[in-house]
């Protein structure tokens, strides 16, 4: 079975500076992970993915995440922080076999100081 | 091409009613799922339906079951609603192996 594990609940960084929101996870086979975002009152908002043709992805407004197998890692990466990357952010792990179910982590709040 | 759809998106029920929501999925995209988010338990897996056919099912009661139509829209329904039941119900349509959210909707149980 997959799951997911997001080493902080809460990372306060200050504009300008790098943001590095960790996640580990388990699976028994080849996965899809996923990072997701989710801003107050919204639904998810899709950030990257990992599905194996590289192992550092790149997604939308300047996030990163690299995949690292021997670590069993996903973290995601931000040069430099905006005021409005601030929100709740969700690594998340797929395997899809027929059907898909996607395993959340449990969520890191991003809070950033100006 | 327009995104997910919900509706509605807030809803206040009292216990023992029961709740229909509904979801109109990205414009050729099959496959719908739902899932449950909670402070509690975070988001949780509820159910997956491929060409009107359910595929994959989460640990969750009888209570909530949903459906599929012919043009892919899809709706759940929780009855007997408990006061536990007060989330926010996302539902994902999906392509290849990636899904897509709608914003959601917010049910409250009183």
């Amino acid at each position: 079975a997959q799951s997911v594990t997001q080493l902080d609940s809460h990372v306060s960084v200050s504009e300008g500076t790098p943001v590095l929101l960790r996640c580990n996870y388990s699976s028994s086979y080849s996965p899809s992970l996923f990072w997701y975002v989710q801003h107050p009152n919204k639904g998810l908002q899709l950030l990257l993915k990992y599905t194996s043709a590289a192992t550092l992805v790149k997604g939308i407004n300047g996030f990163e995440a690299e995949f690292k197998k021997s670590e069993t890692s996903f973290h995601l990466t931000k040069p430099s922080a905006h005021m409005s990357d601030a929100a709740e952010y969700f690594c998340v792990v797929s395997d899809f076999q027929g059907a898909q179910k996607l395993v959340f982590g449990q969520g890191t709040r991003l809070t950033i100081n100006p | 091409k327009a995104g997910v759809t919900q509706t509605p998106r807030y809803l206040i029920k009292t216990r023992g009613q029961q709740v229909t929501l509904s979801c109109s999925p990205i414009s050729g995209h099959r496959s719908v799922s739902w899932y449950q988010q909670t402070p509690g338990q975070g988001l949780q897996f509820l159910f997956e339906y491929f060409s009107e056919t359910q595929r994959n099912k989460g640990n969750f009661p009888g209570r909530f079951s949903g459906r599929q139509f012919s043009n892919s829209r899809s709706e759940m329904n929780v009855s007997t609603l408990e006061l536990g039941d007060s989330a926010l119900y996302l539902c994902a349509s999906r392509q290849t192996d990636t899904q897509y959210f709608g914003p959601g909707t917010r049910l409250t149980v009183l």
